[in-house]
């Protein structure tokens, strides 16, 4: 049983390009949300989607911006980047929501 | 400011006895979990509280009083490969579709 996965393992941009993080919850899982976690500090939530729907978001700007596909799959893009969203972003999933929320690798970014 | 608070690093040698004390803001709270972080790796879960009282998971226990809005992950028995950083994170009783909010995390650091 596969867990979650994501895509790329590491990715280095250059200020305001655009970049798309990609994710694959866990088998059985329906609910996929998405972290960004800076060094040395805890997991911050961006936003949770569920049903092809964007059902939660953190205080992130509009930037940041998702999707979830028929399959549960999910992206997470951000536009315009800058210096500050270099970061180890972390994908989430559970099913229905729930308080258990399994993390895939994450994908490591860095802007340059 | 961060609505969790717990204590930065904690050092402790082979078959201590390791306490990780986790301090919340009481607005909303749904539950508290905790989740293990090895370096460069995924956060995996550990256990969730949402009444009071001790919840015990093999060598790992955990604790909740909501009256106190005070919680603490007990890891017992430590062994070298118990070191890496633990998070609280709670679950907002308005968002209980899995958005949790982490704190700044513990580092263990496990010696000989």
């Amino acid at each position: 049983d596969a867990g979650v996965t994501q895509s790329p393992t590491h990715l280095i941009k250059t200020r305001g390009q655009q970049v798309t993080l990609r994710c694959s919850p866990k088998s059985g899982h329906d609910t996929v949300s998405w972290y960004q976690q800076a060094l040395g500090q805890g997991p911050q939530f961006i936003f949770q989607y569920y049903e092809e729907e964007e059902r939660q978001r953190g205080n992130f700007p509009d930037r940041f911006s998702g999707h979830q596909f028929p399959n549960y799959s999910s992206e997470l893009n951000v536009n315009a980047l800058l210096l500050g969203d270099s970061a180890l972003y972390l994908c989430a999933s559970s099913r229905g929501g729930g308080n258990e929320q399994f993390f895939g690798p994450g994908t490591r970014l860095t802007v340059l | 400011g961060q609505s969790l608070e717990q204590p930065s690093e904690v050092t402790a040698v082979e078959g201590a006895i390791v306490q990780i004390n986790c301090t919340y803001q009481t607005s909303g709270f749904y539950g508290l979990s905790w989740y293990q972080q090895h370096d460069g790796g995924a956060p995996t879960f550990l256990s969730y509280n949402a009444l009071d009282g001790l919840e015990e998971t093999g060598r790992f226990s955990s604790f909740l009083s909501r009256s106190d809005s005070y919680g603490y992950l007990l890891l017992q028995e430590l062994q070298m490969k118990d070191s890496a950083s633990y998070f609280c994170a709670r679950g907002k009783a308005t968002d209980s579709w899995g958005k949790l909010q982490f704190g700044a995390g513990t580092q263990v650091v496990v010696t000989p």
